[in-house]
């Protein structure tokens, strides 16, 4: 396993459009994370799951964002009617939750969105 | 609640010196987890270190050093005989409890190693 992988790595979309961002954790790793990440800034959490099950949710992540995990392997991050304010870097995280790396966070390489 | 400061936004250098970047941390819970972050130019976050609340031994690993203090709430980090390929944005984060052990990260210190 190679490790946490995004697609797709850039984004560049209209205004109104949606959008969807895929991540692939680490394979034994049952804990997904999205962040949000702007220029200049650290990230921002958006949302974690624990194998399928989404278990929080950040005030940021308004209803136009959802996303899912539905097998507990893969995830996908979708934005609806996209804004320029969502133009930033998504990135993902994936964590186990035993053994020596516990609680240790990997990140992918993100998706960089920009919104025209 | 909790925070991580990271009061040093842009330190600069010239290769060789050593540099310490700063992180303090506040939390209320007893078990918690300190990490550092390195961001290079490229974007992806690489994982450095976790330490726990309750192992105050410093660690070395290579060039880089740890030192964790819970008398003061911090957790530095040293690069000694730095090189231009340190040049990265470092993060500090912590989790505990509190958080549903989510990382609260710092807002990061710019380094510039000049050759």
């Amino acid at each position: 396993d190679t490790g946490v992988s995004q697609d797709p790595r850039h984004k560049i979309t209209k205004r109104g459009q949606n959008v969807t961002f895929r991540c692939d954790p680490i394979s034994e790793h049952n804990r997904l994370y999205w962040y949000r990440q702007t220029l200049g800034q650290g990230p921002e959490f958006l949302t974690y799951f624990q194998n399928e099950a989404q278990l929080e949710k950040s005030r940021l992540l308004s209803d136009r964002f959802s996303a899912e995990r539905p097998k507990g392997s893969f995830s996908t991050l979708e934005i609806q009617r996209t804004e320029q304010g969502d133009s930033a870097m998504y990135l993902c995280a994936s964590s186990p939750t035993s053994g020596g790396s516990y609680n240790e966070q990997f990140f992918g390489p993100g998706t960089r969105l920009t919104v025209l | 609640a909790q925070k991580v400061t990271q009061a040093q936004t842009e330190i600069s250098v010239v290769e060789k010196e050593d540099v310490t970047l700063d992180c303090v941390y506040e939390t209320r819970d007893t078990t918690y987890y300190l990490f550092w972050y390195k961001q290079p130019p490229s974007g992806e976050l690489v994982f450095l270190i976790r330490r726990n609340s309750f192992d105050e031994q410093n660690e070395i690993s290579g060039r880089y050093s740890w030192n964790f203090q819970k008398s003061t709430s911090s957790f530095n980090f040293t690069i000694t005989a730095s090189q231009v390929v340190d040049s990265a944005v470092y993060f500090c984060a912590l989790s505990d409890l509190d958080s549903n052990y989510q990382l609260i990260w710092g807002a990061g210190t710019k380094l510039i190693i000049k050759p």
